[in-house]
């Protein structure tokens, strides 16, 4: 089935330090999504993104919809201790149809103070 | 706090036995969707739900089924457990059919 491979895998960090992870698929996207998920919880919704090119920013997080709609990246600026976590982009597939969000591979965050 | 509820929160069980998971979506949302994530893994859809009827269905075991109910909560029904259905199990919903899903709090399923 359809997959969507983010990058890096898992990387460490030193707090105060700006991150960026990157969610690539072989299909197009009409939405892309990004959710963070804490250890025992659920994913929590950080940013969405509806349109080719679009960059939207939640803060010190920033999400861009890349312009072949087939990948997109989330950059975390000055890094706290509370990012750690587990990364996930996401979106409907397939494109069109009243469908299932394909979650990516995730990238696990992980902060060094 | 999402607003999409689920119970139980652990639940501890024998092989061969039968479970339900239940999910009370968020105010106003009618779409309820199920996933599966096993230890490290990433997020499995099961099945999507809408107004009560089924929509979507991803790699759901048959022994697994679900429902929503005209109350709009649903139930995940596993049956015949073995010790790899052990897993998080995570109900979601949202507004309608292709806008954002929001997630419960899962519920952890070990199955002994």
């Amino acid at each position: 089935g359809q997959q969507l491979n983010q990058s890096p895998q898992s990387m460490f960090i030193q707090e105060g330090e700006d991150v960026s992870m990157n969610c690539t698929s072989s299909s197009i996207f009409n939405t892309w999504l990004w959710y963070k998920q804490d250890p025992g919880e659920g994913p929590v919704l950080l940013i969405a993104l509806y349109k080719a090119g679009e960059l939207t920013s939640n803060g010190r997080l920033t999400a861009q919809f890349g312009i072949t709609r087939k990948d997109s990246f989330l950059n975390i600026s000055a890094s706290i201790p509370s990012d750690v976590g587990i990364y996930f982009c996401a979106g409907p597939f397939p494109t069109g149809t009243a469908s299932k969000l394909t979650f990516g591979t995730g990238t696990r965050l992980q902060v060094t103070l | 706090d999402s607003g999409v509820t689920q119970t139980p929160k652990h639940l501890i069980t024998a092989t061969g036995q039968r479970v339900t998971l239940r999910c009370s979506p968020r105010s106003g949302d009618l779409s309820v969707y199920w996933y599966q994530q096993s230890l490290d893994q990433g997020l499995q859809f099961l099945i999507q739900y809408y107004n009560g009827e089924e929509r979507a269905k991803g790699n759901i075991l048959e022994r697994f089924s679900a429902q929503q109910f005209p109350d709009l909560h649903s139930e995940l029904n596993l049956s015949s457990l073995e010790l790899g259905d052990s897993a998080l199990y995570f109900c979601a919903s949202s507004v309608g059919l292709n806008s954002p899903l929001h997630f419960g709090n899962g519920t952890r399923l070990t199955v002994t």
